[in-house]
Order: C-alpha cells, then structure tokens, then sequence
C-alpha cells in the first residue's frame, strides 16, 4: 500500500512567520502534490513536481513555494504567513502522469492567528 | 470557471437502496476521470476510474458510467451501507497533464 505521510496532523503559526509543510511518500513515485481544501471550494492545486528539483504551479501559487530536493520528500513553505492561508493542506503523489491514480496523504490543518 | 461541477452538495439515502453521485464536466480534452471519498481528518482515497474509451467501470457495490457526448459521469453505489457516508470528489484530467482538477464535492449520508 502506498503511503504518503504528512509531518503534522495540525499546525498554529502566527501571520508573518515561515512555515514548513512535509510530505513524504515511501514509493517511489515520480510525481507529487499539493492541495489545499477549503470549504465550498473543494480541492485547489498549489503545487506539483514531476522530479527531484522540478516545480510547476498549480491553479493557486501565490504565497507559496515549494522544495523537493529527493524523490520522496515534497516540502511546501509559506514565506509570510497570513491569515488566509488558514486551511486544510493534502499532499498527494502518483505513479506517472497518465492513468494512475494520486495517493493522498491524512492532511496538515493549518491555523494562522 | 469551474471545470468540473458537483452540483448536489449533500445526498441523503437510505441503507440498502443506490446513492447516484453526479458530476458534470466542461472540458472536452478531459480524458481519465476519478472518484475520492473523504472522511473528516482522513485524506481522500481513490474509489474508482475511467478512462474516455470507456463507458462503465465496476468495482464490487461501485460503477462509474461516463456519458462523453453529455460530459457527465456518475458514481452508483449499491447496496448503500452507513459507512459510506463521507463526502465524495468527482477529478478529471488530460492524458498529457498531471495534476487533477477537483468538483467540490457531495456529502452522502447513508440512514440505517
């Protein structure tokens, strides 16, 4: 089974600070993800990679970048914190691009007072 | 512009009877559909696919159908057990393209 594991379950930060999301998929996928959901909005795509030190943006990038300096391992950061990017973050990762499905991992809630 | 539409944000149902999930999408490049169920503090986790050369795809109590010509696909569930209830995302994308494009939702509710 795939596993796509996210550092924390929740997150407080306060507006301003740099923040750090983890993600890390133990196989061996080529691609991943980040989502966030918001209520009435469903999943928006912020960010994804299709390899080691490769980056495209998704449909919401602003405010936010992105690391992946090993296969397994996708990090999101927030450069400034605002109260806006409160929200529940997903990472996700896949096979290839074509028909195989993305694998989810359990999501950061992220709290920014 | 919303790409792919959920238009029912909840579905009530009884145990036992078929939920009938209904997504609509506006993009005819589409070519791979997907269905998520979501449980609250879970991440989503892959139902079922389709790709366009198809029109149906079963998985034990789940079938989705695609209806290219109307760009509609539905998700059946039968029989329809209380632990289904969760909120289910309808996802689209292009053979050539990575990234999923998410509907908002439905919350189904399954009654004992």
């Amino acid at each position: 089974d795939v596993k796509v594991t996210q550092s924390s379950r929740y997150l407080v930060k306060r507006t301003g600070e740099k923040v750090f999301l983890e993600c890390v998929q133990d196989m061996d996928h080529e691609n991943m993800f980040w989502y966030r959901q918001d209520p009435g909005l469903g999943l928006r795509l912020i960010y994804f990679s299709y390899d080691v030190k490769m980056k495209e943006k998704g449909d919401i990038p602003e405010g936010y970048s992105v690391s992946r300096e090993k296969k397994e391992r996708f990090s999101l950061i927030l450069e400034s914190a605002s109260t806006n990017q409160t929200s529940m973050y997903l990472c996700a990762s896949s096979f290839d691009f074509v028909h195989q499905p993305q694998h989810f991992g359990d999501g950061t809630r992220l709290s920014i007072l | 512009d919303q790409q792919v539409k959920q238009n029912s944000p909840s579905l009530s149902v009884q145990e036992g009877r078929i939920s009938i999930l209904n997504c609509d999408y506006t993009n005819s490049m589409f070519d791979y559909f997907l269905w998520y169920k979501k449980y609250p503090a879970e991440g989503p986790t892959f139902l079922i696919s389709i790709s366009s050369i198809k029109d149906k795809n079963e998985d034990g109590r789940f079938t989705v159908f695609l209806n290219k010509s109307a760009k509609h696909l539905s998700l059946h569930i039968v029989p329809s057990q209380p632990g289904d209830s969760a909120v289910y995302f309808c996802a689209a994308k292009r053979r050539s393209q990575g990234n999923l494009i998410f509907g908002k939702g439905t919350k189904l509710s399954v009654k004992p």
